[in-house]
């Protein structure tokens, strides 16, 4: 099955700098790769997702990077804000070719922005 | 409804009991979830229904936990004989999956086994 890894565990910048979350999958046949944000206490909620008939995608200040070769993809948030402080989760899915849309998430980032 | 709702909330139960955990997905989502998050870590899944298919029951961790999906909506995780180390944040999720598959979560059942 799918086995999904992200790095680094916990991150910590100051507000206004960038961070980089990265994710790396196994399986080939993966085409759907969604990013969640969870703040302390909440449900996770989708910030951005990316498939792979695309090698980037942006949303304001929030951007995603996929390299298929590589089997992996990242977050890359700008200007950071102290509302960005949160867990980061990335996930894999073969969306909806083969194999239904199990998600597979990896085991999450802890977003620290200090002012 | 206007979200994936699930019930109870929280649940404190005693070691050896049986919990029932329900999930209400959005209504149309052929594909529901459910995953158990432990403090401060991260999303394990647990099992996935889609539409009609057999379910992928390939995270649940032993035979003591089961789940079922009634009419293709409302769906129950069934923990047999709770033991201490159940107790976790149980979350249900359920996308849509002609389309997209974005997965909706909702805001958990906090079971914990004493």
């Amino acid at each position: 099955g799918e086995n999904v890894e992200q790095h680094p565990s916990t991150l910590s910048v100051q507000e206004g700098d960038s961070a980089v979350i990265k994710c790396t999958y196994s399986d080939s046949a993966s085409n759907y790769f969604p990013w969640y944000k969870q703040e302390l206490g909440k449900r996770p909620q989708l910030i951005i997702d990316i498939r792979s008939n695309v090698g980037e995608k942006k949303d304001q200040r929030i951007a995603v990077t996929l390299n298929k070769t590589a089997k992996h993809f990242s977050l890359h948030i700008t200007e950071t804000q102290p509302e960005d402080s949160a867990v980061y989760f990335c996930a894999a899915s073969r969306g909806l070719t083969g194999g239904g849309n199990k998600l597979t998430f990896g085991t999450g980032t802890q977003l620290k922005v200090e002012l | 409804g206007a979200g994936v709702s699930q019930s109870p909330s929280n649940k404190v139960t005693e070691k050896g009991k049986d919990v029932e955990l329900r999930c209400d997905p959005i209504s149309g989502h052929t594909a529901l979830y459910w995953y158990r998050q432990s403090l401060g870590q991260g999303l394990e899944f647990l099992i996935y229904f889609q539409g009609n298919s057999a379910p992928d029951k390939s995270g649940l961790p032993s035979d003591r936990f089961s789940a079922e999906r009634t009419g293709g909506s409302v769906s129950t995780l069934t923990i047999q004989r709770t033991q201490q180390e159940d107790s976790a944040v149980y979350l249900c999720a359920s996308s849509l999956a002609a389309g997209t598959t974005e997965a909706f979560f909702g805001q958990g059942t906090r079971l914990t086994v004493v």
